[in-house]
């Protein structure tokens, strides 16, 4: 049972343009959101997290939104670098602190010139 | 402040082979986690340890047991190896945050492959 579902396995986006990545989720108890960024062979590293309390949490090129009634967050990265090219995980957690993270299946993405 | 540390980095071992991966945070968080990535899936979670002196299962805890040494450092051992358990192993940290966000920390990971 994936209770965080990343259904677009890859996308790939021109440089300068914006991307969005999609997470949708099944557990309604779940009250606090992350995305993690991959590269081949690192550890996934934070990138920006929401709170259930909030609709929207920006921090520079990332802004992720959350959709409660949808289950559905969102993150968008503009404008989008080569350097963004990466995989990009989405987690959440109940509880609304960091700890025991469900994740989601990964989204890779490949910006291109 | 290496963050999080793990070791080895690689390793080959043959059905039936005991191994122990270490995994060692200089943040002075309190919790720590052990995670497992295979293709196509995302990180699922083996053990975590809220607190020194405390163990508990996640996600896929069978054939898998860990030690929480101290407050930094937290071991998984693999008593009797498999070929499922071919993966990519990470370790994480974290403390509840009051000044940023609460994130996970993670270490780099261990590619294990099982013959």
């Amino acid at each position: 049972d994936q209770q965080v579902k990343q259904n677009s396995p890859s996308l790939s986006v021109q440089e300068g343009r914006i991307s969005i990545l999609n997470c949708d989720y099944t557990n309604s108890m779940f009250d606090y959101f992350l995305w993690y960024k991959k590269y081949p062979a690192e550890g996934p590293t934070f990138l920006i997290s929401i709170s259930s309390i909030k609709d929207k949490n920006e921090d520079g090129r990332f802004t992720v939104f959350l959709n409660k009634s949808a289950k559905h967050l969102s993150l968008h990265i503009v404008p989008s670098q080569p350097g963004d090219s990466a995989v990009y995980f989405c987690a959440a957690s109940v509880g609304g602190t960091a700890s025991k993270l469900t994740f989601g299946t990964g989204t890779r993405l490949q910006v291109t010139l | 402040n290496a963050g999080v540390t793990q070791t080895p980095k690689f390793q080959v071992l043959k059905t039936g082979q005991s191994m122990t991966l270490q995994c060692a945070q200089d943040m002075n968080h309190n919790s720590m986690y052990w995670y497992r990535q295979d293709p196509g899936m995302g990180l699922r979670l083996i053990y975590y340890s809220a607190s020194e002196g405390t163990t508990d299962k996640g996600e896929v805890p069978n054939g898998y047991n860990v030690s929480r040494l101290n407050k930094r450092e937290f071991s998984l051992r693999l008593e009797s190896a498999a070929p499922s358990q071919t993966s990519v192993y990470f370790c994480a940290s974290s403390s509840p945050s009051i000044w940023g966000a609460d994130t996970q920390y993670f270490g780099p990971g261990t590619r294990l492959t099982v013959l």
